[in-house]
């Protein structure tokens, strides 16, 4: 149980394009996701904190309008990176938040390499 | 934002070997968990600590919650190729999970 997964796990974009990322709880419904970037050889970075049916939450210096987050269902948070320029070239990976009897554990997903010419 | 300061950067060892690994931070956190991150992958949840001083196992993993809630480690014993990832500590605060950088580990058959 408590699989998380993303779509897709890779896409090369040009710049100044946008392209979407979906995150799915495939068998519990998860009222909270997160994003996360990671450049390579570093560590996870959190984005921001996605929130079912209400606004996310943005980390200090993450561009709220830059990267769009729509948690519309239990069960999907999408990211969309908009105008997309090389910097953006990240590994991008999701969590999602289950109560695991003592704690909450945050589930993630594979990641998706995204890359920008 | 604030990271956790995770030593070693990497570590080459010869499979059978023990390896040991750390986290410290300026800050509580209520949880602190270690994750193991294949190439290309999400992390994955090895171990999970709430408690101050708590000791935990989990086959040939070990891990200790320090008694100041600032610190933690993970040992691994009697190591194997398989072992072979990223290790990384997290300290959780309310629900914000914050990484440390990371522990390189290349196991030699």
């Amino acid at each position: 149980g408590a699989v998380v997964s993303q779509h897709p796990s890779w896409v090369i974009c040009k710049s100044g394009t946008s392209v979407k990322i979906e995150c799915r709880s495939l068998d519990f419904q998860a009222t909270t996701m997160f994003w996360y970037r990671q450049f390579p050889k570093q560590s996870l970075m959190l984005m921001a904190t996605s929130n079912e049916g209400s606004k996310a939450t943005y980390e200090q210096g993450v561009e709220k309008d830059k990267f769009l987050i729509n948690h519309a269902s239990l069960t999907l948070s999408t990211l969309t990176v908009t105008s997309a320029h090389p910097e953006d070239s990240s590994f991008y990976i999701c969590s999602a938040r289950d109560w695991a009897g003592l704690f909450y554990e945050q589930y993630f997903g594979p990641g998706t390499r995204l890359t920008v010419t | 934002g604030q990271q956790l300061n995770q030593s070693p950067q990497s570590m080459f060892i010869q499979e059978g070997e023990d390896v040991s690994m750390n986290c410290t931070s300026s800050s509580i956190f209520n949880t602190w968990l270690w994750y193991k991150q294949d190439p290309g992958e999400g992390p994955v949840l090895l171990i999970a600590l709430y408690k101050a001083g708590e000791l935990t196992s989990n086959g040939r993993l070990t891990a200790q919650f320090g008694i100041t809630r600032k610190d933690s480690f993970l040992n691994i014993s009697a190591s194997i190729p398989s072992d072979v990832g990223i290790y990384f500590c997290a300290g959780q605060r309310g629900s914000r999970l914050t990484f440390g950088e990371g522990t390189q580990l290349t196991v030699n058959p």
